[in-house]
């Protein structure tokens, strides 16, 4: 059964710090990975990642795929209070089926 | 602000009413998704559309659940005999995907603000 794993579940940090989240994928004809930023509302897309290696990087978030070890990376630096939310990992299985995970909550303390 | 519009936000409603919601997804998107979102959960893909053919739904889906996008534009989720493990959110996203051979990268979902339903 396909399935898409994170890590941490959820995290508490300090403004500033630096925060690694974490998604693994066993997923059958994968074809690429998304990350989402969920506050109290729908999610909202931040990047997507089909190559293994290519870093995606928008202002102090960055991302990294690794399709051997099917996992990838999300890395928010400087974190700021308003980049408490729930971070999605989503793999696209062929042409349609999206697999979520349950989603890294993080909240940044002032 | 997405594009993706969905109508109600909220919706509270008794056990064995119908419910149904609607989907507006941005403009130029062939495809229209539904999901259903619990808390402390990711959402579960329930059904998609392309154009306006249901092209897969999933086992979430039972028969109460139907789904609609009759000219390949906005789209409805009807609920029938509502019960209380129906509460959830439910999320409509939509996406542009290129005929065969279109590349993956087109096709990243935008989600609306979802209807949270509420099954008393």
């Amino acid at each position: 059964e396909d399935k898409v794993v994170q890590s941490p579940l959820s995290l508490v940090v300090h403004e500033g710090d630096t925060v690694t989240l974490n998604c693994s994928y066993e997923v059958t004809n994968f074809r690429s990975l998304l990350w989402y930023k969920q506050e109290k509302k729908a999610p909202t897309f931040l990047f997507m990642l089909t190559s293994s290696g290519i870093e995606k990087k928008s202002g102090r978030l960055s991302s990294i795929l690794d399709k051997k070890e099917l996992f990838s990376i999300l890395n928010i630096t400087a974190t700021q209070t308003g980049d408490s939310a729930v971070y999605l990992c989503a793999v696209l299985s062929g042409t349609y089926k999206y697999i979520f995970g349950t989603g890294t909550r993080l909240k940044v303390l002032a | 602000d997405t594009g993706v519009s969905q109508d109600p936000r909220h919706k509270i409603t008794k056990r064995g009413q119908n419910v149904t919601f609607r989907c507006d997804p941005i403009s130029e998107h062939n495809r229209l998704y539904w999901y259903r979102q619990t808390l402390g959960q990711g959402p579960e893909f329930l059904t998609y559309f392309q154009n306006e053919a249901q092209l897969e739904k999933s086992r979430l889906l039972s028969d109460r659940f139907s789904a609609e996008r009759p000219k390949g534009s906005f789209s409805t989720l009807e609920i029938q005999r509502t019960e209380q493990g129906d509460s959830a959110m439910y999320l409509c996203a939509s996406s542009l995907w290129l005929s065969a051979g279109g590349s993956p990268s087109t096709d990243t979902q935008y989600f609306g603000p979802g209807t949270r339903l509420t099954v008393l």
